[in-house]
């Protein structure tokens, strides 16, 4: 597809249980980024890769997050034991210049019950 | 670490009018780029426009301009004839050129247009 294309749209999951959230960017671009927005907030930055390598992931909360982009393209956010402070709004955005300027999904929406 | 704030949660415009929304930020950089996005219902974050701060001239896209005052760390938006579409939310974020390559956002303006 032409854009950023994020599944699930929704997920609906109960505590403790594990989560795959998956991001497929635009074609050709290097670099993907994770940002997870809660309820009337700004995203806020997880993880980054440039290429296949995690540039910086400085932003994954804990240990129960982690993001893989094994072929340099599609990239997985898992969550483990999922926690209900896990609920919020996961966007993923792909760039292929380094001036910001990115691209987004319409984020999956994970609520934890 | 860098910070944005915006400082205006809501706002509202009357369609056809202006309407002008606040950022400030805080870098001790002196060569990086700001954002605004616009996030409508769909969550789709949208680029709106960018300033690059080494550039004197703000920039402008449309009915969509920018203030952009470097030495008080201020970027605010401006939107002209306000058209119904232009409700959502607004997000102004900072990108450092060099290092550290990830968009900060602050917590957004809801925009609503009264027709």
């Amino acid at each position: 597809g032409a854009g950023v294309s994020q599944t699930p749209s929704n997920k609906v999951t109960e505590k403790g249980k594990y989560v795959e959230l998956r991001c497929d960017p635009i074609s050709g671009h290097t670099a993907l980024y994770w940002y997870r927005q809660s309820l009337g907030q700004g995203p806020e930055f997880l993880i980054y890769f440039q290429g296949t390598g995690a540039a910086d992931d400085s932003g994954l909360p804990n240990d129960r997050f982690f993001a893989v982009r094994p072929e340099g393209s599609v990239s997985t956010l898992k969550i483990q034991r999922t926690e209900r402070g896990d609920s919020a709004v996961y966007l993923c955005a792909s760039s292929i210049s380094n001036t910001g300027e990115l691209f987004f999904g319409e984020g999956s929406r994970l609520t934890v019950l | 670490a860098q910070t944005v704030t915006q400082s205006q949660p809501e706002m509202s415009v009357q369609e056809a009018e202006t309407v002008t929304l606040s950022c400030t930020y805080d870098t001790s950089e002196s060569d990086y780029y700001l954002f605004w996005y616009k996030q409508p219902p769909s969550r789709q974050m949208i680029l709106v426009i960018r300033q690059e701060a080494y550039k004197q001239q703000n920039a402008t896209e449309n009915r969509f301009s920018v203030n952009f005052q470097k030495a008080a760390k201020s970027f605010s938006l401006k939107i002209s004839d306000s058209q119904l579409g232009d409700a959502a939310m607004y997000f102004c974020a900072y990108w450092p050129n060099f290092g550290n390559e990830k968009l900060t956002f602050g917590t957004g303006t809801r925009l609503t247009i009264i027709p």
